[in-house]
């Protein structure tokens, strides 16, 4: 089975551009997580979805970043326009609806590199 | 504020000996405890998911313990490997909107 997919994998850009990084979750899991991880602060929360719906985006830096879930299989997280500051690795991860007594993981994509200079 | 705290944030150990490391995090609206293992240039692998206070893991070398009612979880490894060196994550997942929280690992680098 594909696991979760995430595009570009490596990204450089100038500043003041646009960058999209996509994520295809893993099929039948419905919670999409994306985390950036950065030394200062390691892996942090930025959004994640529950059928689609965003739950939380109290993560998500500042309105440069927005994050979407149009359906079931792909989600983007945009950031607009990019800062050197955004230089970090971004994953995107899925589950099967995190629960009590599920007792799922959750599943990361390979990450996506972006680098703003 | 949840936060979750893992110490020491970096372990440099000889090829046979045995480490642990500690995850604390706060108890109240706790629901899981997950232990992930981070290799450098990959994605972050799933080691154990833990509920239960007392809950007790393991997975060949590596076991884990959970106490929820003082907040910590101890993850062991029992005659390291070079191939064990890794960032080890722990994550706690509460019942506020569901979020699961990492703590910022232990690195672990075991010399041969």
């Amino acid at each position: 089975d594909a696991g979760v997919i995430q595009s570009p994998r490596h990204e450089v850009t100038e500043m003041g551009q646009e960058v999209t990084l996509r994520c295809k979750p893993i099929s039948g899991h419905n919670s999409l997580f994306w985390y950036r991880q950065t030394m200062m602060r390691g892996l942090e929360l930025l959004i994640y979805f529950n059928n689609n719906v965003p739950i939380d985006d109290s993560g998500m830096p500042e309105d440069r970043f927005s994050a979407k879930m149009p359906n079931a299989s792909f989600s983007t997280l945009k950031i607009q326009p990019s800062e050197p500051r955004d230089s970090a690795v971004y994953f995107c991860a899925s589950s099967v609806r995190l629960g009590r007594t599920s007792g799922n993981t959750i599943y990361f994509g390979e990450g996506s590199w972006l680098t703003v200079v | 504020i949840l936060n979750v705290e893992q110490s020491p944030q970096s372990l440099h150990v000889q090829e046979g000996d045995s480490t642990n490391f500690t995850c604390s995090f706060p108890s109240s609206n706790f629901y899981a405890l997950h232990w992930y293992r981070w290799e450098t240039a990959k994605s972050p692998e799933a080691l154990f998911v833990m509920t239960l206070n007392g809950d007790e893991k393991k997975k060949g070398r590596i076991s884990a313990t959970l106490n929820t009612k003082e907040g910590y979880s101890y993850l062991y490894i029992k005659g390291s490997q070079p191939e064990d060196s890794a960032t080890y994550l722990c994550a706690s997942f509460y019942n506020q909107g569901g979020k699961l929280i990492f703590g910022q690992g232990t690195e672990l680098s075991v010399k041969p």
